[in-house]
């Protein structure tokens, strides 16, 4: 398994601002991901993190408004940019340690956009 | 793109009763699936998977077949306890460049009743 470490666990923001969120890992993985998960919903895959260039985006996701960023093998972040209420969401990284392994979750990040 | 599908939406049991929860996926490309538990307020876990070169596999209570021609999937669970009470999800990936991108079902609401 993977000791996945994000951050903030919970926020409250005001619409128009933009919030960050942290993704570490306990060692090096292949890949890392961001995931959505509206209220009561199932997850929905925002973007690829891939080190070192830019991510890679899903249909319906865009870079300004989800930047994200990856500078290392064990780290990623998550950038919610120019919020509204729409955005209030579970955020979650995921991960994979190698070519043919599971995939692990990070606990989430709950954002409530007032 | 992959479009999965998972019924029922909510399943309540006796304990020590069996659920089955069906999954269908529509990219052949697709061959690796894996099941999540999520409990209330905490992250997906991966309880299961099975790869497309398998028909099923089986750990402990918990079991999961797959008809690659029918692009069907389901989970099984054989004698069930209050604790096995979560949303599980479903989910399939392609190989490839979209390795470990998941695309998941809706969830079914698991209840089981002592």
């Amino acid at each position: 398994s993977a000791v996945i470490s994000q951050k903030p666990s919970r926020d409250i923001c005001q619409r128009g601002t933009s919030l960050t969120i942290q993704c570490q890992v306990d060692s090096q993985v292949t890949m890392m991901f961001w995931y959505r998960q509206q209220p009561g919903q199932s997850l929905t895959l925002i973007a690829t993190a891939n080190q070192g260039s830019e991510a890679t985006y899903e249909s319906g996701f865009v870079i300004d408004k989800f930047p994200i960023s990856r500078p290392n093998l064990t780290f990623s972040t998550l950038t919610v940019s120019n919020m509204s209420p729409e955005d209030s969401s579970i955020y979650l990284c995921s991960v994979i340690r190698g070519i043919n392994t599971e995939a692990f979750f990070g606990q989430g990040t709950r954002l409530t956009v007032v | 793109g992959e479009n999965v599908e998972q019924h029922p939406s909510t399943l309540s049991v006796q304990e020590g009763d069996s659920a089955v929860i069906k999954c269908t996926y529509s990219d052949s490309a697709s061959n690796y699936f894996p099941w999540y538990k999520q409990e209330l307020g905490k992250r997906p876990q991966l309880i299961i998977d099975i790869r497309s070169n398998v028909g099923e596999k089986k750990d402990q209570r918990i079991a999961v077949t797959l008809n690659k021609t029918a692009k069907h999937f389901s989970l099984h669970i054989t004698e069930t306890q209050p604790e096995d009470s979560a949303v599980y999800f479903c989910a399939a990936c392609a190989g490839g460049t979209s390795y470990g991108k998941l695309t998941f079902g809706q969830g079914t609401i698991l209840t089981v009743h002592p």
